[in-house]
């Protein structure tokens, strides 16, 4: 089935410990994307990448780190810099021929809780 | 950078009632989406709207485009238990060095109550 897969589906870390969360998709989709979700404050985007072996930070990149090495991957490091990382995390990616504005497809979500 | 706003946050109605969501952007979008995430799930594409002006229905959702195109709505008419959840607009930055960064606005969470 094509989709996009995001494991674990819970993860559990000490506080100071670099965390990475998996983001695989087989839908042959150019463009990638990480939001943090937190409750009452809706999808906030930390990463995007629009093609392979390049990516821009979004509005809450402090404190986490991507790369894109494949086009069907985008794993996300939660680094001990992020002061508050305990969130819903949701990877998505979209067809992105140039100059059209597709749906943006999600994965089930990784809910990362820090102690 | 662009920012998306919707309001309100929260609503809560009886089953029957109407329900609507308004979406304001701080640019000029070149398109909005509407999105539902239903409780403890992942956000779903409704719809896309992208001409100034346009509206499309859905059953007994309505979505609005704003003539300027920095605003929209969702309107429920009728709401039934189903459709409970939280409802985002998304709109895409349409050039130089934000192309392609999808904006979530805040989302507005719907209760019903049957």
């Amino acid at each position: 089935d094509g989709g996009i897969t995001q494991s674990p589906k819970y993860l559990f870390r000490k506080e100071g410990q670099n965390v990475t969360l998996s983001c695989e998709q087989n839908l042959n989709h150019d463009a990638m994307y990480w939001y943090r979700q937190d409750p009452g404050q809706g999808l906030r985007l930390i990463y995007y990448s629009q093609i392979v072996n390049d990516f821009q930070k979004g509005d809450i990149a402090e404190g986490y780190s991507v790369s894109r090495e494949k086009k069907e991957s985008f794993p996300l490091t939660v680094t001990s810099a992020q002061k508050n990382p305990t969130a819903f995390y949701l990877c998505a990616s979209r067809d992105a021929l140039w100059g059209s504005n597709t749906e943006a497809f999600f994965g089930q979500g990784t809910r990362l809780t820090v102690v | 950078g662009q920012q998306v706003m919707q309001i309100p946050q929260y609503q809560h109605v009886q089953e029957g009632e109407d329900f609507t969501t308004y979406c304001n952007s701080s640019t000029t979008l070149s398109n909005i989406q509407w999105y539902k995430q239903r409780p403890g799930g992942h956000p779903v594409f409704l719809i896309q709207l992208v001409k100034s002006g346009e509206v499309k229905k859905q059953k007994r959702l309505t979505f609005q485009f704003g003539e300027a195109k920095k605003n929209s709505s969702l309107h429920i008419t009728a709401t039934q238990t189903t459709d409970v959840g939280t409802y985002f607009c998304a709109g895409y930055s349409a050039g130089g060095t934000s192309y392609g960064k999808l904006t979530f606005g805040q989302g507005t969470i719907l209760t019903v109550h049957p």
